[in-house]
């Protein structure tokens, strides 16, 4: 079984800053992926980062990053230089070998202009 | 760019009624996915389709839930007897391979009502 906790309901932050997302996992998977999805007002999913589990590099795609510590069970979602189109809900997610998806509850980003 | 279309976009139906929501996957994907979101919740699971089987469902996925990949292109969803609690967005997916990754692609999502 798999457990996705994100701790944060919601988070703000100021344009142009830079903010974390925290997102903790557990699963028993020896495999597996770690996801962040991005849901805008429009409710569409949208991949935002993935990262392999067994890569030690920490995944980046523009401004954004992750920090994951495998030890730890910790993927968070670094936004730099925030803009205010990534004002949206945040799902980390993880996989099993069956490609089913477990999400977490999700965090409320606000940006301030 | 390919991508997953759902229709309707949004469905209102009396309680104890049968629904279908339709999804057409991406044309070259064999693997296909439906999750749910109730209002203001995580999205879940439902189930997950590959060879025109189930691959693996959850818990949620009870027998009123059934999927179905009629013609080689569209895959639905059939609720037999709608509940309230079965009002929320529902989601399709769908992507190329299995394994440890198989970047899955979400439609727009269905907001199913149930009255």
């Amino acid at each position: 079984a798999q457990t996705v906790t994100q701790s944060q309901p919601e988070m703000s932050v100021q344009e142009a800053e830079t903010v974390t997302l925290s997102c903790t996992y557990d699963t028993s998977e020896s495999d597996y992926y770690l996801f962040w999805y991005k849901q805008p007002p429009s409710r569409q999913m949208i991949l935002v980062i993935r990262q392999e589990a067994y890569k030690q590099q920490n995944a980046t795609e523009n401004r954004f990053s992750v920090n994951f510590q495998k030890a730890a069970k910790s993927f968070s979602l670094k936004i730099s230089d925030s803009q205010l189109g990534d004002a949206a809900m945040y799902f980390c997610a993880s996989n099993n070998a069956g490609n089913m998806l477990t999400f977490g509850g999700g965090t409320r980003l606000m940006v301030k202009p | 760019e390919p991508e997953v279309t759902q229709t309707p976009s949004h469905q209102v139906t009396q309680m104890g009624q049968e629904v279908i929501l339709r999804c057409v996957p991406i044309s070259n994907h064999l693997y296909f996915y439906w999750y749910r979101q109730i209002l203001g919740q995580k999205v879940e699971f439902l189930v997950s389709f590959y060879n025109n089987e189930i691959s693996e469902k959850s818990e949620i996925f009870d027998d009123q839930f059934s999927v179905e990949r009629p013609d080689g292109s569209n895959f639905t969803l059939k609720i037999r007897s709608t509940k309230l609690e079965d009002s929320a967005m529902y989601f399709c997916a769908s992507g190329r391979g299995s394994g440890t990754y198989n970047e899955q692609f979400f439609g727009p999502g269905t907001r199913l009502t149930v009255l």
